[in-house]
C-alpha cells in the first residue's frame, strides 16, 4: 500500500543552520505531496505542497521539490530560526476525497 | 485559508464516561472529514472517514462501537468516545478537505487532548 517514510529525528540545529528533512514515498500513480508542521500543543498546518513531478513547493523559506525519479520530497530551508522548532510531517494524497497518508514526523529543535 | 474548529481543545474525564468531540468547518463545506489519533511522538493514525449523511468508514482495528462518529451536516462531524478508559487517552485531530480533486488542501482542527483518569 501507499506509504511515506521520513528521516528519524530529533534534528537539532543552531540558528541559521541549513535544514534538510528527507521524505520518500511509495504510491502508485501520481500522488500529491505535502509538508505539514505541528507546533507544540497545536494541530497541523499546511507548510507547502506539490502536485506533479518537478513541482517545487515553497513557503516561509522552506522548499521541497517533487522528484518522481527518486520518489522523494525532501524539505529544505537555508537558515532556520528558533521559531521553526516543531514537528514536520510529510504526507501524500493519492485519490480525491481520501485521507492523507503521513510519515511518522520529524522533530526539529533549533537553539539560539 | 479555510478554518476547521475542534472543540474542546482538552478534556479530562473519568473512566467509564463518554466524551464528545466536535469538528466544524467554519467557512467551507466538507463532505468528508477525517478523524486521526496521535500518540506521543508518533504520527497521525487514521481512525475513520466521516461522510456527510452516511455511516463512517473505520480503519482496521478501530472499534466503531467505541468511537462513534456522526456527520450530520456539511460543516459538522462529531466523535464520541464511549465508556472511555485510560488507554483511550490521546490527542485526537479532525481534518476536512474542501470539495475538489486530490490537490485540495486538508485543513486540520487544533486537536483535542483527552485524558481519562
Amino acid at each position: 500500500g501507499d506509504s511515506v517514510t521520513q528521516m528519524e529525528g530529533p534534528v537539532t540545529l543552531s540558528e541559521e543552520a541549513f535544514l534538510t528533512i528527507n521524505c520518500t514515498y511509495t504510491a502508485t500513480g501520481y500522488p500529491s505531496l505535502f509538508w505539514y508542521v505541528q507546533y507544540p500543543g497545536e494541530g497541523l498546518q499546511l507548510l507547502l505542497k506539490a502536485t506533479k513531478a518537478d513541482d517545487k513547493g515553497s513557503n516561509k523559506g522552506f522548499e521541497a521539490t517533487y522528484r518522481k525519479e527518486t520518489t522523494s520530497f525532501h524539505l529544505e530551508k537555508g537558515s532556520v530560526q528558533v521559531s521553526d522548532s516543531a514537528v514536520y510531517f510529510c504526507a501524500l494524497s493519492r485519490q480525491a476525497g481520501t485521507a492523507l497518508i503521513f510519515g511518522k514526523g520529524t522533530t526539529l529543535s533549533v537553539s539560539s | 485559508g479555510a478554518v476547521v474548529s475542534q472543540h474542546p481543545s482538552w478534556v479530562i474525564c473519568k473512566s467509564g464516561t463518554s466524551v464528545k468531540i466536535e469538528c466544524r468547518s467554519l467557512d467551507f463545506q466538507a463532505t468528508t472529514m477525517f478523524w486521526y489519533r496521535q500518540f506521543p511522538k508518533q504520527s497521525l493514525m487514521l481512525m475513520a472517514t466521516s461522510n456527510e449523511g452516511s455511516k463512517a468508514t473505520y480503519e482496521q482495528g478501530v472499534e466503531k462501537d467505541k468511537f462513534l462518529i456522526n456527520h450530520a451536516s456539511l460543516t459538522l462531524s462529531t466523535l464520541t468516545v464511549t465508556s472511555a478508559h485510560p488507554e483511550d487517552s490521546s490527542f485526537y485531530i479532525c481534518s476536512a478537505r474542501e470539495r475538489g480533486g486530490m490537490n485540495t488542501e486538508a485543513f486540520f482542527g487544533q486537536g483535542t487532548r483527552l485524558t481519562v483518569v
